[in-house]
């Protein structure tokens, strides 16, 4: 079946400094889509992504989706406490209300 | 606009228990999906409904049911509960099945 890598597994940054994760496939998705999940709460979507090639901004957050397909990548600028979470990129291809999650990068930022 | 609700939050049940929880989507959106999500296995995708109508069904056993009624309000069941279906299960809802927006979550504790 489809799986989704998604890299680092975790991250421990310094206040102000850009973040780069990402997420691979096995198999082409037509959307990309990027979640932040805070502890006991559900995922909060963050940039949907519906073309290859397509680059999306979503204040300081910035996310691609890859030309083959079967990669996006998400991008945060100058990071604040706040962001403080964990990150999940999720994919669909053709099958409805069905996600496919990553298994999520946890993001750490000190002051 | 208000945003997905589920009840209740919290459940704790007994191995063998049935349990029922409820999902009310954002108004307008018509797809309702649920998935469970534990620290082992992460998100995996549950069921989707479109419509009063299972459109999708992941790879759970029987035990886990769900329904949509008319006004695209959601539950799902599990019935004889073991104690791995401990998980905190999301339900998240869509206007047209690709950007899912999601709920709190239950966390269902099986004792």
């Amino acid at each position: 079946g489809q799986q989704l890598n998604q890299s680092p597994q975790s991250m421990f940054i310094q206040e102000g400094e850009d973040v780069s994760m990402n997420c691979t496939s096995s198999s082409i998705f037509n959307t990309w889509l990027w979640y932040k999940q805070d502890p006991g709460e559900g995922p909060v979507l963050l940039i949907a992504l519906y073309k290859a090639g397509e680059l999306t901004s979503n204040g300081r957050l910035t996310a691609q989706f890859g030309i083959t397909r079967k990669d996006s990548f998400l991008n945060i600028s100058a990071s604040i406490p706040s962001d403080v979470g964990i990150y999940f990129c999720a994919g669909n291809y053709n099958q409805g209300g069905k996600l496919i999650f990553g298994q999520g990068t946890e993001l750490s930022v000190k002051p | 606009k208000a945003g997905v609700t589920q009840t209740p939050r919290y459940l704790i049940k007994t191995r063998g228990q049935q349990v029922t929880l409820s999902c009310s989507p954002i108004s307008g959106h018509r797809s309702v999906s649920w998935y469970q999500q534990t620290p082992g296995q992460g998100l995996q995708f549950l069921f989707e409904y479109f419509s009063e109508t299972q459109r999708n069904k992941g790879n759970f056993p029987g035990r886990f049911s769900g329904r949509q009624f008319s006004n695209s309000r959601s539950e799902m069941n599990v019935s004889t509960l073991e104690l791995g279906d401990s998980a905190l299960y999301l339900c998240a809802s869509s206007r047209d099945r690709n950007e899912q927006y999601f709920g709190p979550g239950t966390r269902l504790t099986v004792t």
